[in-house]
């Protein structure tokens, strides 16, 4: 099973802030996707990406989210102005190592807080 | 569009009992099929899958599910759970021809010693 890490694990920040969440996958991945949860609730698909570009989104995913790979090792997903209802589990989730798969295994999450 | 229904949020047995969780899709096309785990502090693991052949799968742990497809359903089972299976399972499905997989509420389980 891949691994991957998520940093940061908790994330408490102010309304209209801007937050980055990182994801390190252990070895080189092409396909990364992100999820979130939010508290009591169950995991939302918000993006998948694919070789630095978007390959699908959800409606959750508006203009205030994006994701990039910045070095060519790890992924981020900005939010650019942090609302309340942002406040979730973030996971990111990456393929088997042979490259694109229906399954997929998830990081740790980074706990996200609004205040 | 898919969807994911578990059928109970909250599920509490005695060790030894036997666990049924129920697990319905919706979708016409050709599916994957999930179950992940999270324990208390942990993050999602992949309990079980189902791509295709023997719709009885088995998993890590003692766990299977059966995909019956007249049915759309998935339900996951284990004969005798033990007081380290309390945690969250997931019911999670994709479409073949897509790459996010769509999950259920969760069903909480807790073992009593």
């Amino acid at each position: 099973e891949p691994e991957v890490t998520q940093t940061p694990s908790h994330q408490v920040t102010q309304m209209g802030q801007e937050v980055i969440l990182r994801c390190v996958p252990i070895s080189n991945h092409l396909y990364f996707y992100w999820y979130r949860q939010i508290l009591g609730q169950k995991v939302e698909f918000l993006v998948s990406f694919y070789n630095n570009e978007i390959s699908e989104k959800s409606e959750i995913f508006d203009d205030q989210f994006s994701v990039e790979r910045p070095d060519g090792s790890n992924f981020t997903l900005k939010i650019r102005s942090t609302k309340l209802e942002d406040s979730a589990m973030y996971f990111c989730a990456i393929p088997p190592a042979s490259g694109r798969g229906n399954e997929q295994f998830f990081g740790p999450g980074t706990r996200l807080t609004v205040l | 569009a898919q969807s994911v229904s578990q059928h109970n949020h909250h599920v509490i047995l005695s060790e030894a009992a036997s666990l049924e969780l129920g697990c319905n899709y919706s979708y016409g096309g050709t599916v994957n099929l999930f179950w992940y785990v999270q324990y208390p502090g942990q993050h999602l693991q992949l309990l079980l899958k189902y791509f295709s052949g023997d719709p009885l799968v088995k998993g890590i742990k003692g766990f299977e599910a059966e995909f019956i497809k007249s049915k759309f359903s998935f339900n996951l089972r284990k004969p005798s759970v033990q007081w380290s299976d309390t945690a969250e399972y997931f019911c999670a499905v994709n479409a073949r021809r897509d790459d996010k997989i769509i999950f259920g509420k969760g069903t909480r389980l807790h073992i009593l010693p």
